[in-house]
């Protein structure tokens, strides 16, 4: 069983500061990483995706990969009111599948 | 936007009664999956497609079916609804530019009673 794990939170972070958002995966053949942004009563958005180890950053968001430890990442920095929202991780292998974790519940304080 | 739209978006139905969501791409995509989503167990695959009559089950399957006719629609039915199958479904295409990229249609709130 293919499994993506999530502290389900919720995080509560100050406006302004950095939010840590992390992922583990079980299957060591995934090859593709994802990060989708869910805001209640909505469906999922995708904000990164990350296939090779290190990091990638896109404006605010870095998504981090480390495939020996099994471990994704996603940081926002100057965390804004409007980036409270469940943040779901998500791993895909070679079969155009992908296997989600629960979300973490981010929460900006203004 | 992906260019997914699915029907109905909320639908109230009784215990034993047949349910289908209708998935509509506009975008040519080869895949298309049909996800749930419930508290506490995050989105689960319960089929896809990858392509017209092209069909297999995800991890969640038991008690639905789906058919895809047409590149353009990926219909799931529930044949005979149960309260379990309460959820909000999600429908998702491939995205055209990177590898195993997913994209998701506005969801369909599903009550059976």
């Amino acid at each position: 069983q293919k499994e993506v794990e999530q502290n389900s939170g919720p995080l509560s972070v100050p406006e302004g500061a950095i939010a840590s958002l992390n992922c583990t995966y079980s299957d060591r053949g995934s090859q593709s990483f994802f990060w989708y942004r869910q805001y209640s009563g909505k469906s999922p958005e995708l904000i990164m995706s990350i296939y090779s180890n290190g990091d990638k950053e896109d404006g605010r968001f870095t998504a981090q990969l480390n495939k020996a430890s099994q471990y994704v990442s996603l940081l926002i920095r100057d965390s804004q009111p409007s980036d409270s929202a469940t943040y779901l991780c998500a791993a895909g292998g070679g079969n155009e599948k992908l296997t989600f974790g629960t979300g973490t519940r981010l929460t900006i304080i203004p | 936007d992906a260019g997914i739209t699915q029907s109905p978006r909320h639908k109230v139905t009784e215990t034993g009664t047949p349910v289908t969501l209708r998935c509509h791409q506009t975008e040519n995509h080869r895949y298309m999956y049909w996800y749930r989503q419930d508290p506490g167990h995050g989105l689960r695959l319960i089929h896809y497609s990858y392509g017209v009559k092209d069909t297999d089950k995800g991890e969640v399957s038991d008690g639905y079916s789906v058919s895809r006719s047409k590149t353009e629609d990926f219909l799931l039915t529930l044949e005979s609804a149960t309260s379990s199958q309460t959820s909000v479904y999600f429908c998702a295409t491939e995205g055209q530019d990177s590898y195993n990229e997913q994209f998701f249609g506005p969801g369909t709130r599903l009550t059976v009673l």
